[in-house]
């Protein structure tokens, strides 16, 4: 199975400061087809998972250009380039390469 | 839009069983990988199973596999997951969630529903 490890675990961002969260894999997640198999997801407090970003950087529907994925292979970035209110919450990546699908442990995106 | 909404969660006993269900509308279900997910209380996101458009290919977690069954009506529009011999380590809400994009993006979600397995 493929491990999934993002850090920090804990990110305290000032509204209209940046974010940043890494996000690496036990194996890499590029496909013969040159695609890395990478999902990035929030989870706001009380709610369900939403989709951000697939394919290590395409904004899913509706994302806004704020949120940005970036990296190949085994190693990846989440930047927010300025958070809002809206964003606090729990982001995890996600590798869609095979299954088992797993998830990262989670970097809870906080008020600081 | 894309509507999932899941139902039959509960209070089982351990070593119970208990069926899950998620209606969908707003796509074209028969067309679509489907999913389960799920996060225990205070923890992070675990996947479940996956399901091809005329189930014809089933994937599970290890931890699951040998109890779990997943399955689909495409005449319904529903997603099911039959579990059995539940343990307490399976209490979590459970998610059911469309596939898309690339294959195996998790692109819509439901609300969730809560298993809670304890004596």
């Amino acid at each position: 199975d493929i491990v999934m490890t993002q850090s920090p675990l804990s990110l305290p961002v000032t509204p209209g400061e940046p974010a940043s969260i890494s996000c690496r894999s036990s194996q890499s997640l590029l496909n013969r087809n040159g695609y890395n198999y990478l999902d990035w997801y929030l989870q706001k407090p009380g709610q369900s998972p939403l989709l951000l970003i697939y394919l290590g950087s395409r904004r899913a529907s509706g994302v806004p250009d704020r949120f940005s994925g970036s990296g190949s292979g085994t190693d990846f970035t989440l930047k927010i380039s300025r958070v809002e209110a809206e964003d606090f919450g729990v982001y995890y990546c996600m590798q869609a390469l095979q299954v088992p699908l797993t998830f990262g442990g989670g970097t809870k995106v906080e008020i600081k | 839009e894309v509507q999932l909404v899941e139902s039959g969660g509960g209070l089982v006993q351990p070593g119970g069983s208990l069926r899950l269900s998620c209606a969908a509308s707003g796509f074209t279900f028969s067309t679509s990988w489907m999913s389960w997910v799920r996060q225990a209380p205070g923890k992070g996101l675990e996947w479940v199973a996956n399901i091809k458009q005329d189930g014809s290919e089933k994937y599970y977690v290890d931890s699951v596999k040998g109890r779990f069954t997943i399955s689909r009506d495409n005449a319904k529009n529903s997603l099911y997951l039959q579990m059995n011999s539940l343990r307490a380590e399976d209490t979590a809400v459970f998610y059911c969630a469309k596939l898309g994009y690339s294959g195996f993006d998790l692109v819509n979600w439901g609300r969730g529903t809560m298993v809670t397995v304890s004596s």
